[in-house]
């Protein structure tokens, strides 16, 4: 049974750096073609896709945040991890881990509940 | 402005059938077979419905289908019931460079 579990801070400053870590079971991130990707969701707005990590370490930035973003992961610990620098009001949303499978290109098929981040003073 | 184009709301009868589009580019649902589709029920996490264009993971019912015509994906929910109202957003990959782009979301309402 596959799970991931968002963490992090709920409020952050502008300008901080927002950590957040996604603590997952029931698959191994050392596995063939499987990876962890980062979606946000602004309320009330749609769904966008910010990091992915695979199996073999290769990660992958949405071109409008690569500047702000690192994903590392730390396949001893379940654990994958997204930073995101200078944050502003605009990036207030909840952020969701998610699975992607092996045999995928760009689907997920299990997601973390998500965990709300408020960028606020 | 998200990168893949969906109407902002469809509505349907229990029983009847509702189809929800995603128009994007040659860049991305036009380009490759990878369009999945997600529900989202309100304060819930998104689900997997369809992947690869038509094909259903295990759990979800027949009564969904996929199916992709040039640059615009369809998601098609046949016998409509009341637990299928929910937001859909459909999302495809777009090449190594941006990877993949979810659409704005529609929201399927069931009168």
């Amino acid at each position: 049974q596959i799970t991931l579990k968002e963490s992090g801070p709920t409020l952050v400053k502008p300008t901080q750096t927002l950590t957040l870590t996604c603590t997952f079971s029931g698959f191994s991130l050392s596995t063939n073609g499987v990876g962890v990707g980062w979606i946000r969701q602004p309320p009330g707005k749609a769904l966008e896709w910010l990091a992915l990590i695979y199996w073999n370490d290769d990660k992958r930035y949405s071109p409008s945040l690569k500047s702000r973003l690192t994903i590392t992961k730390d396949t001893s610990k379940n654990q994958v991890v997204l930073t995101m620098t200078n944050m502003d009001p605009v990036d207030t949303a909840t952020y969701y881990c998610a699975h992607r499978p092996p045999s995928g290109w760009f689907n997920f098929d299990y997601w973390g509940q998500g965990t709300l981040v408020t960028v606020s003073s | 402005q998200s990168a893949l184009t969906q109407p902002r709301s469809v509505s349907g009868s229990p029983g009847q059938s509702v189809t929800i589009s995603c128009t994007g580019t040659s860049s991305d649902v036009g380009g490759y077979n990878y369009v999945s589709w997600y529900q989202q029920h309100p304060g819930k996490a998104p689900k997997l419905m369809i992947y690869d264009v038509s094909k259903r993971p295990s759990g979800v019912p027949d009564r969904f289908s996929g199916s992709k015509s040039g640059n615009t994906a369809s998601l098609t929910i046949s016998g409509l019931q009341a637990e299928d109202e929910a937001d859909y957003y459909c999302c495809s990959y777009a090449g190594s460079y941006t990877l993949g782009v979810f659409g704005g979301g529609t929201k399927l309402t069931v009168l």
